[in-house]
């Protein structure tokens, strides 16, 4: 079973610019996250996605951030503009169903702003 | 919040040696769930115990969850090198609120 693919890896923007994260799910699973995990932290769930609509956003930074869930399959993470205290890794997941299963995880986008 | 809080933060251990870690939470939870993370990696699933559930084990994890204290362990047994990671709990709480991590424990066995 292929798991939760993620790109890109790695990215270094500057400031005020603006970058997008792409997550592929494992297939058949509804429920979809994105986190953001702080070096020396854990992961904060920013928004959460039930097919393709949002269940949860209540921590994401509606003024910067933005993602979305086509056809409820793949998502994109974007930001924009990108500030300094943005830099982390982004990590999306996938599950089943939206609560009691197992999340799996992506390698994560490891996001620098310069 | 019901956020799961790690005790302690980091751990260094002998390999061959037990490891134990604990978490505690603020508020009623539907599940508590164990996660691994390998240095620069995405997080693994280790472990889930319900609310109902007292102990449960995986090789040699075991886990658990006295829901009068609100706290859960896990303990590695007989740990090795590879075990070498961060260790997060992540409490799911009632209503269908989503899953919320602590700050992890990372743990290091020395060969």
């Amino acid at each position: 079973e292929a798991g939760v693919a993620q790109s890109p890896r790695y990215k270094i923007i500057e400031k005020r610019q603006s970058v997008a994260f792409w997550c592929n799910p494992i297939s058949g699973h509804a429920t979809l996250y994105w986190y953001q995990q702080i070096l020396g932290q854990g992961p904060k769930l920013l928004i959460q996605f039930q097919n393709n609509g949002v269940v949860d956003d209540s921590q994401l930074p509606k003024d910067r951030f933005s993602a979305e869930r086509l056809k409820g399959v793949d998502s994109t993470l974007k930001i924009q503009p990108a500030k300094l205290e943005d830099s982390a890794v982004y990590l999306c997941a996938s599950s089943l169903r939206w609560n009691g299963n197992t999340i799996y995880f992506g390698e994560g986008s490891w996001l620098t702003v310069v | 919040s019901q956020q799961g809080e790690e005790d302690p933060q980091a751990l260094s251990i002998q390999e061959g040696e037990n490891a134990t870690m604990n978490c505690s939470y603020k508020t009623s939870i539907n599940n508590l769930q164990w996660y691994r993370q390998n240095s620069g990696r995405g997080l693994v699933h280790l472990i889930l115990i319900r609310s109902n559930e007292r102990e449960k084990h995986s090789g040699r994890l075991r886990v658990t969850l006295d829901t009068s204290k609100k706290s859960s362990s896990l303990l590695i047994t007989a740990s090795r090198a590879a075990d070498t990671a961060s260790y997060f709990c992540a409490t799911e709480g009632s209503g269908n609120t989503p899953l919320v991590f602590g700050k992890g424990t990372r743990l290091s066995v020395i060969a």
